[in-house]
């Protein structure tokens, strides 16, 4: 069965400094797409960035970039120049033949 | 507009009583998701629709659950004989097609209370 881990209940950084949610997943597929997801206290998911399985190059968008490992199924999401409208729930999300979310990591951003 | 609408916003019901919770995905959207976030968890799948075919429906978690988009745009979830537990937050999210490689477009949810 397909799951999606995220360690970190919760991680804080300085503004402007650079921090790094960890993701892992489990799959038997060959073709999925992986995302991160940001929801702000007023409850809307957004997405941040996005992640073909099948592509090695790393997504990057803006401020916002993943270190993509297919091997160690590993999928983190790293924040540069962090800004306090950083601050929010961050998931980690499996798209395949089914649909998983990770439990979320708790960014704040301390100014 | 132009996001994906979701009402009401929150619902309070008394246990046996049965909800209707509605959504309105981004127009011409192919794809829709209803999905079930307890408090401080993340999303958990309950059913996919693909225009008005139900794909999907693994993740609810019981037959009081029941979901419905008759005519491939607004979708209904239904829970009947509502119990404790089916407290959370209900979201639903839409994409253009019926691809995986879509990112999910999120509405704002239904925070459902069952007293």
């Amino acid at each position: 069965a397909q799951t999606v881990t995220q360690s970190q209940p919760e991680m804080s950084v300085q503004e402007a400094e650079t921090v790094t949610l960890s993701c892992t997943y489990d799959t038997s597929e060959s073709d999925y797409y992986l995302f991160w997801y940001k929801q702000p206290p007023s409850r809307q998911m957004i997405l941040v960035i996005r992640q073909e399985a099948y592509k090695q190059q790393n997504a990057t968008e803006n401020r916002f970039s993943v270190n993509f490992q297919k091997a160690a199924k590993s999928f983190s999401l790293k924040i540069s120049d962090s800004q306090l409208g950083d601050a929010a729930m961050y998931f980690c999300a499996y798209f395949g033949n089914q649909f998983y979310f990770g439990t979320g990591t708790s960014l704040t951003v301390i100014p | 507009g132009a996001g994906v609408s979701q009402s009401p916003r929150y619902k309070v019901a008394k246990r046996g009583q049965d909800v209707a919770l509605r959504c309105d995905p981004i127009s011409g959207h192919v794809s829709l998701f209803w999905y079930q976030q307890a408090l401080g968890q993340g999303p958990e799948f309950l059913t996919y629709f693909q225009n008005e075919a139900q794909l999907d429906k693994s993740g609810l978690p019981s037959d009081r659950f029941f979901a419905e988009r008759p005519e491939g745009s607004v979708s209904t979830l239904k829970i009947q004989r509502t119990q404790q537990e089916d407290s959370a937050v209900y979201l639903c999210a839409s994409s253009p097609t019926g691809f995986s490689n879509q990112p999910q477009h999120f509405g704002d949810g239904t925070r459902l209370s069952i007293l």
